[in-house]
């Protein structure tokens, strides 16, 4: 009973095309987070939603549009893909009230740019 | 602002040696630290939370805030330890150290 979910698990798709990574967490989290990991492993935050309302957004390229539909789902769409965006991304989620209990994080799907 | 500093890029050790992960923060609020762990190709798992002042699979970590560090150990490691290691501090947002790779060797 997996409590964060993504998909896909493996995306291999050429330059410059358009993809989407989804997310959904089934805790009951308010907040939702997209983290970047990359070939050197530095976790960054990317965005996080809070109720389907966009509060943090960090300095991430335009290309990057983050959506959710609802507080469950947060979803990462990426326009014209660039090699240098090869990486794992990580989806995370909390809960407002229980600040001390971390993040759960998902599995993660890793991009490969070709 | 948030920081995390873990110095150690990677750590190597024989199996039953002792470990340290070391982890210094920077915050202006109260802080509230966390330690990740990452075995191959997995997910982050929350493997201590400096609030509860647990030990999870031997490992424990206290926040010295005179220090400002929240380094990780265990008396004894074991192979199956290998992994890496995030010293994260929540705020707004939770910030991670740049993790440490602790190879533990037979």
């Amino acid at each position: 009973d997996t409590a964060v979910s993504q998909t896909p698990k493996y995306l291999v798709t050429q330059m410059g095309n358009d993809k989407s990574i989804k997310c959904e967490q089934n805790l009951g989290h308010d907040t939702m987070y997209w983290y970047k990991q990359d070939s050197k492993k530095f976790l960054k935050i990317m965005f996080s939603y809070n109720n389907k309302e966009l509060i943090i957004n960090e300095t991430v390229p335009n290309r990057f549009s983050p959506k959710s539909p609802d507080k469950a789902h947060l979803n990462l769409h990426i326009n014209s893909l660039e090699l240098g965006d090869s990486a794992v991304y990580f989806c995370a989620s909390s809960h407002n009230r229980e600040r001390f209990s971390g993040y759960t994080f998902g599995s993660g799907t890793r991009l490969t740019v070709v | 602002a948030q920081r995390v500093t873990q110095p150690e890029k990677l750590l190597s050790v024989f199996k039953g040696a002792p470990v340290e992960l070391k982890c210094n923060y920077s915050y202006s609020g109260s802080p509230e630290l966390f330690w990740y762990v990452q075995y191959s190709r997995q997910r982050l798992q929350l493997l201590l939370r400096h609030i509860s002042r647990e030990s999870i699979k031997g490992f424990t970590a206290d926040l010295n805030k005179g220090e400002t560090s929240f380094h990780l150990k265990k008396p004894f490691a074991q192979e199956e330890d290998s992994a890496m290691y995030y010293c994260a501090l929540g705020g707004n947002k939770l910030v991670f150290g740049a993790g440490t790779i602790l190879r533990v060797k037979s």
